[in-house]
This record gives structure tokens, C-alpha cells and sequence, in this order.
């Protein structure tokens, strides 16, 4: 089975760094994906990490330990419009399935 | 640009009637994904097609049926609905391999 683990709301101030973290455990893994999702919208992909380490793509970076079953989202210089939910999801082993994590609401105060 | 095009943004149904979900995409994508979404539990994997004609069951597959005649549609079936069905449908497709989700832009499926 799976399951995922990532904080329920986070608040941060614009201009600010903040760091949401995902622990997972799975029966198998084989990649894990950060979306982005805004209130009544779709959401959308923003990074995958296969591999350990570090990926960054412009303001966000995205970090994986598969030893630890753990990844987090970096978020720098933080803009009201990240305002937000941030999806976790797993991919299971051998398939193309992709198993999400509940979400972490981020708020971006002035 | 990826589209998935679900047919309904919002839909209202009553208890015991058949609902069919409707979802197209068009960029060739082998995979196509019915969710639900739904407060404090996220999104829940229903049913999963990773060709025409094949699918898997999801993690809460109970109450629903699929459909996928034609590589470009996947199709969610309510046999009979339930109050409990009330949730935002999510639709979404993707390559084989590790490319990412698309999704299209949810179906809110009030079921009285």
C-alpha cells in the first residue's frame, strides 16, 4: 500500500523562502511529482525527482531522499500568486499511476 | 499544449440515475485517469486505462464503471448514483514513463 504525509496549511510573507515537505511510504517507487493546484482550478505539474537530490526549476527546487521516503518543495522569493495548494504524489513501481498526497494549503500574506 | 476537455463543468444529478463523465484528449496520450477530489482527503485514484480497451482498478473503484473505445476518450460511469458520489471529477492523462499528468479542468458532480 501507500501512504503520503505532507502538512495540512502552511502561511508564509511574500518575499519569504518556505519548505513543504512530503514523507511517503510505498510498496514500490519509482518517481515522485509536485503539482500545483489553485482554488477551482486544475492542477498543475511543477517537478518530478527520480533520483536523489536537488532538481530547481527557476523559483522552485524540489529535493528527494529515497533512503528516508522523504521529499520537500523549496519555494524562494515567494509572489501572492503562490498562494495555493501543493500536491504531493508518488508514482507506483512498474506502472504509471500516480498516488497524491492530500495537499498542503500555502498562504502568501503581504 | 496538452488539452483534456471534460464535458461538464458542473452536473446534477439525482440519486439511483446512470451518470456518464466524459473526457477527451488530444495529444495521443496512452494513459488516461479518472480522480476524485474532495476536502481533507485529496485527490483518490478511481480508475486508471493505459490503452483502449484495458484498465485497472484505482484505489476506490467501488460504484464506478469506465469506458475507453477509442484512445482519445475515457469515459466514468456512475451505474447508480449516491449522495456519497458528490465530489469534483478529475480527468488527466499522461505518456507512458515518467512524463507528468495533465489534467483537465474538473467536473463538480452534485448528486440529490
Amino acid at each position: 500500500g501507500q501512504n503520503i504525509d505532507q502538512p495540512t496549511e502552511m502561511t508564509a510573507t511574500e518575499g519569504a523562502i518556505v519548505q513543504i515537505n512530503c514523507t511517503y511510504q510505498t510498496s514500490g517507487f519509482n518517481g515522485l511529482f509536485w503539482y500545483q493546484q489553485h482554488a477551482g482550478e486544475a492542477p498543475t505539474f511543477l517537478s518530478y525527482n527520480v533520483l536523489d537530490g536537488l532538481e530547481e526549476k527557476g523559483r522552485f527546487s524540489s529535493f528527494l531522499s529515497r533512503s528516508k521516503g522523504y521529499s520537500y518543495l523549496l519555494l524562494k522569493e515567494l509572489q501572492m500568486k503562490d498562494s495555493a495548494s501543493y500536491l504531493c504524489a508518488v508514482r507506483v513501481y512498474n506502472t504509471d499511476k500516480l498516488i497524491f498526497g492530500t495537499g498542503t494549503r500555502l498562504q502568501v500574506f503581504p | 499544449d496538452v488539452k483534456v476537455t471534460q464535458s461538464s463543468r458542473y452536473l446534477v444529478k439525482r440519486t439511483g440515475e446512470k451518470v456518464f463523465l466524459e473526457c477527451v484528449q488530444d495529444m495521443d496520450h496512452e494513459n488516461m485517469f479518472w480522480y476524485r477530489q474532495d476536502p481533507g482527503l485529496g485527490l483518490r485514484l478511481i480508475y486508471f486505462s493505459y490503452d483502449v480497451k484495458m484498465k485497472e482498478k484505482g484505489d476506490i473503484p467501488e460504484g464506478y464503471s469506465v469506458s475507453r473505445e477509442k484512445k482519445e476518450r475515457f469515459s466514468l460511469i456512475l451505474e447508480s448514483a449516491s449522495t456519497n458520489q458528490t465530489s469534483m471529477y478529475l480527468c488527466a492523462s499522461s505518456t507512458t514513463g515518467l512524463s507528468p499528468l495533465h489534467f483537465g479542468n474538473g467536473t463538480r458532480l452534485t448528486v440529490t
